[in-house]
């Protein structure tokens, strides 16, 4: 069974920063492109940032770039997001992804974790 | 550039059908999509993918009360025999080069 659980969420003033991760499991993880998407209160789901199989290409998001970093870990079949200088608007449930066009009767959302940047 | 574009709401009745819509950007009509469901208080779902031939792929575990369908550069999510728990914001998202984007979602509530 394929599962990915994202931890790492919480409360952070503005200026500070959070580490997210993603443990993908059921499935092999350095196979696969993987993503992170959030969905702010009151919106709809906005992609983040992906990064392809061995960690080579990134993209980004305009109002991130510069800001969070993702990178994964293969060999713990992990995903992460650093994420620095976190402002209000970057509240949001955090979903690490696998939707893959190469994959289409097999793609996974994980659960979400909340992160919440007030003071 | 590449936008999708979803009506914010849609309703329909239980036991009915409903289709929901979702625009590709001039120039993009041949892009292929994903729809993904988000019910309340919930992680999304993956759905399927749609090609722009009107063909598609399904998530594990989709009914077959959930189809699509293409028609130049709109794609299509058609839900039959509608139940309570279909009630939830449908987001079609494709693939850039590297980036994904999101259509705005579609509220859709049962009556």
């Amino acid at each position: 069974e394929v599962q990915l659980v994202e931890s790492g969420g919480g409360l952070v003033q503005p200026g500070g920063s959070l580490r997210l991760s993603c443990a993908a499991s059921g499935f092999p993880f350095s196979n696969y492109w993987m993503s992170w998407v959030r969905r702010a209160p009151g919106k709809g789901l906005e992609w983040v940032a992906n990064i392809n199989q061995d960690g080579s290409e990134k993209h980004y998001v305009d109002s991130v770039r510069g800001r969070f970093t993702i990178s994964r870990d293969n060999a713990k079949s992990s995903l992460y997001l650093q994420m620095n200088s976190l402002r209000a608007e970057d509240t949001a449930i955090y979903y690490c992804a696998r939707v893959s066009p190469t994959t289409p009767s097999n793609n996974y959302w994980g659960q979400g974790t909340l992160v919440t940047v007030s003071s | 550039q590449l936008v999708l574009t979803q009506s914010p709401s849609a309703s329909a009745s239980l036991g009915a059908s409903v289709k929901l819509t979702c625009t590709l950007s001039s120039g993009h009509s041949s892009y292929a999509i994903a729809w993904h469901q988000q019910q309340p208080e919930k992680g999304p779902r993956y759905l399927m993918k749609l090609n722009s031939d009107g063909s598609h792929s399904k998530g594990d575990g989709i009914p077959d009360r959930f189809s699509g369908s293409s028609s130049g550069a709109e794609r299509y999510l058609t839900i039959s025999s509608l139940q309570s728990e279909d009630e939830a914001d449908y987001y079609c998202q494709t693939w850039g080069t590297g980036p994904w984007v999101f259509g705005g979602g579609t509220k859709l509530t049962v009556l």
